[in-house]
């Protein structure tokens, strides 16, 4: 299947601070990538929609201005969570569309831990 | 929006048994449910899909039903195996008109006892 990356793994900021984490498709092209948050012991919670060269689709509850996304081609997206705090620790998940139409499918990154002291 | 129950959040059940977790959906317009296995602190695997055009598939061990009059469909596990436990995810989505991302469930930890 086709291999979704990201980076960091692993984060531990300091409370106030800004992160960036990278959401690359490695083997193929995907126009669409989602952002998705895992709290422990909890199940994954769409964030938004990233769509390349166009503005990012938040869902319900989900600051802009907090969590930006940038698409920039089509295979990069990121997520830059601004001024974060101890409640932004989170489980964070990207994913990218292959395919088109109905038969698509999402593949999922490895994730990123955040953690905000 | 989409919303999806899942039932039950654990299930226990004895090595070579058959485990049945059940996920219910609210919108009638979403064509595209698939289920995924998570390990602790790993991504979500995909282990079977099913489009609303088909009542039921199965591969090897796994198989899925889905009941679009219901809104309702299943992942049955048969001759579970230890390497089975672990939390699994139902999701739905509404595929090929505008790429929406997946409303999951809550989630069902498997626990198979030796």
């Amino acid at each position: 299947g086709a291999v979704v990356s990201q980076h960091p793994s692993r984060v531990i900021c300091k409370s106030g601070t800004s992160v960036k984490i990278e959401c690359r498709s490695l083997d193929f092209q995907a126009t669409t990538m989602f952002w998705y948050r895992q709290f422990p012991k909890q199940s994954l919670m769409l964030m938004a929609t990233s769509n390349e060269g166009s503005k990012a689709t938040y869902e319900q509850g989900v600051e802009k201005d907090k969590f930006l996304i940038n698409h920039a081609s089509l295979t990069l997206s990121t997520l830059t969570v601004t001024s974060a705090h101890p409640e932004d620790s989170s489980f964070y998940i990207c994913s990218a569309l292959s395919g088109s139409g109905e038969y698509n499918e999402q593949f999922f990154g490895p994730g990123t831990r955040l953690t905000v002291l | 929006g989409e919303n999806v129950e899942q039932h039950p959040s654990t299930l226990s059940v004895q090595e070579g048994d058959s485990a049945v977790i059940k996920c219910t959906y609210s919108d009638s317009a979403s064509n595209y449910f698939p289920w995924y296995k998570q390990e602790l602190g790993k991504r979500p695997q995909l282990i079977i899909d099913i489009r609303s055009n088909v009542g039921e598939k199965k591969d090897q061990r796994i198989a899925v039903t889905l009941n679009k009059t219901a809104k309702h469909f299943s992942l049955h596990i048969t001759e579970t195996q230890p390497e089975d436990s672990a939390v699994y995810f139902c999701a739905a989505t509404l595929w090929g008109g505008g790429a929406d991302g997946l409303t999951f469930g809550k989630g069902t930890h498997l626990i198979i006892q030796p």
